[in-house]
């Protein structure tokens, strides 16, 4: 079946523009969690959601920082103002629901922030 | 704030070699841990998850342990080959939502 599905695969984009990122989970999966990776450094957690209930937004490293889901499908991260500290691959997962399931990553976008 | 750390952070063997690949975490209160590669320019690819309740788990040449007590999980590799060059990432789960994760583990196997 298919996976999880991110577009764009590549962005490059200038200092304060707005960029929005957008993740199709696998059908059926409840969860869905943003990270991003950075050059040289780990995956960092930034936002997760859960069928209907209140996003853990803790992972979010500013307020420029902003995710969305309809229901329990497509997901769009949106940063604003873009900074070249914001340059890293953003990985989307999904999962069958939280807690115990695997957590099953798309291919990611790589955002380049000039 | 829970840390994970995968030694060694580069390895490099020959064809064929029994590899084990280490992550510690320091979660007493780990929900699950799940093992992943990841190759260059690409996303992560899952390769085996272990529950806390569980002492090991087994796919192909994969086997992952899990010991809550001393805070580890090994990727024992068998009879490795030159495709299974990769970044190895473990990925620990808590209390929380997220899985934390490891800096990863940069293997390459020769020919």
């Amino acid at each position: 079946g298919a996976g999880v599905s991110q577009s764009p695969s590549n962005k490059v984009t200038e200092k304060g523009k707005d960029v929005e990122l957008r993740c199709d989970p696998i059908s059926g999966h409840t969860a869905l969690y943003w990270y991003r990776q950075r050059l040289g450094q780990g995956l960092e957690f930034l936002i997760y959601f859960q069928g209907n209930s209140a996003p853990d937004k803790s992972g979010l490293p500013s307020d420029r920082f902003s995710a969305e889901r309809t229901g329990e499908s497509v997901s769009t991260l949106t940063i604003q103002r873009t900074q070249q500290e914001d340059s890293a691959v953003y990985l989307c997962a999904s999962s069958l629901s939280e807690g115990r399931h695997e957590q099953y990553f798309g291919p990611g976008t790589r955002l380049t922030v000039t | 704030k829970q840390e994970v750390t995968q030694i060694p952070a580069a390895l490099s063997v020959p064809e064929g070699e029994n590899l084990v690949l280490n992550c510690s975490f320091t979660d007493s209160a780990i929900y699950n841990l799940q093992w992943f590669r990841q190759d260059p320019g690409k996303g992560l690819t899952s390769l085996l998850l272990i529950q806390s309740s569980q002492r090991e788990q087994t796919s192909g040449r994969l086997n992952a342990s899990l010991d809550k007590s001393s805070g580890r999980s090994t990727l024992y590799i068998a009879a490795s080959q030159p495709g299974d060059s990769a970044t190895y990432l473990c990925g620990e789960k808590g209390a929380g939502n997220m899985l934390t994760f490891g800096g990863g583990t940069r293997l390459m196997v020769k020919p």
